[in-house]
């Protein structure tokens, strides 16, 4: 079955514009999550989605928000682009509940998409 | 809060040589994932171990979760230039409702 998928994979925003990055994740995973990259700091989450609800939030300013469609679809939209802002964000996406067992390996596995590039200039 | 620290961050070797990567926590985790990511792409999923003292093979990789399932370890066995990478271990605990993430090795396999 197809795998997470991101788009776009890469953009460039100019400083004080906002941003929307969309996923889509494997058929059948409700639950999808949102991860920031950067050299200097790995992998940060942002937060994480389950049934339309955000379930889980990292240390993020309100800047950074996203919702979840009932398709199970996602998207993260950043206002007021800063230059620090730069980074790849992944998506990921897995067949579990947050704080819960799925009862299987794979279930509680998360699988993550090839990313959007996002360069604010 | 729970930490997952991944050593060494850096290693450089010659293809042939073997190496291991190493994962530690404080924390017990239900699961551990570990991943590979090239540059520029997502991180692709190696293996998951749930099982305390478990080992998995995949072909050269050999992965090993620790007995209390608070640390794991990546073996690699005559490593090749197509193992370079950023290795990253995750682990899940259910109380947490999300994956940890390490910090990763980034490894380099020279011809």
């Amino acid at each position: 079955k197809a795998g997470v998928t991101q788009t776009p994979r890469y953009l460039i925003k100019t400083r004080g514009q906002q941003v929307t990055l969309s996923c889509s994740p494997i058929s059948g995973h409700r639950s999808v999550s949102w991860y920031q990259q950067t050299p200097g700091q790995g992998l940060q989450f942002l937060f994480e989605y389950f049934s339309e609800t955000q379930r889980n939030k990292g240390n993020f300013p309100g800047r950074f928000s996203g919702r979840q469609f009932s398709n199970s679809r996602s998207e993260m939209n950043v206002s007021t682009l800063e230059l620090g802002d730069s980074a790849l964000y992944l998506c990921a996406s897995s067949f579990a509940e947050p704080f819960r067992d799925s009862g299987s390996i794979s279930g509680n596995t998360i699988y993550f998409g090839e990313g959007s590039w996002l360069t604010v200039v | 809060t729970q930490l997952l620290e991944q050593s060494p961050q850096f290693l450089s070797i010659q293809e042939g040589e073997n190496l291991t990567v190493y994962c530690n926590s404080s924390s017990v985790f239900s699961s551990l994932q570990w991943y590979r990511q090239e540059p520029g792409e997502g991180p692709v999923l190696l293996v998951t171990v749930v099982t305390g003292g478990e080992v998995k093979k995949l072909k050269r990789l050999t992965f090993q979760f620790g007995d209390a399932r608070k640390d794991s370890s990546l073996h690699i066995t005559a490593a090749q230039t197509g193992d370079t990478g950023l290795y990253l271990c995750a682990g899940r605990n259910t109380n947490a409702g999300k994956s940890t993430f390490g910090d990763g090795t980034t490894l380099t396999v020279k011809p």
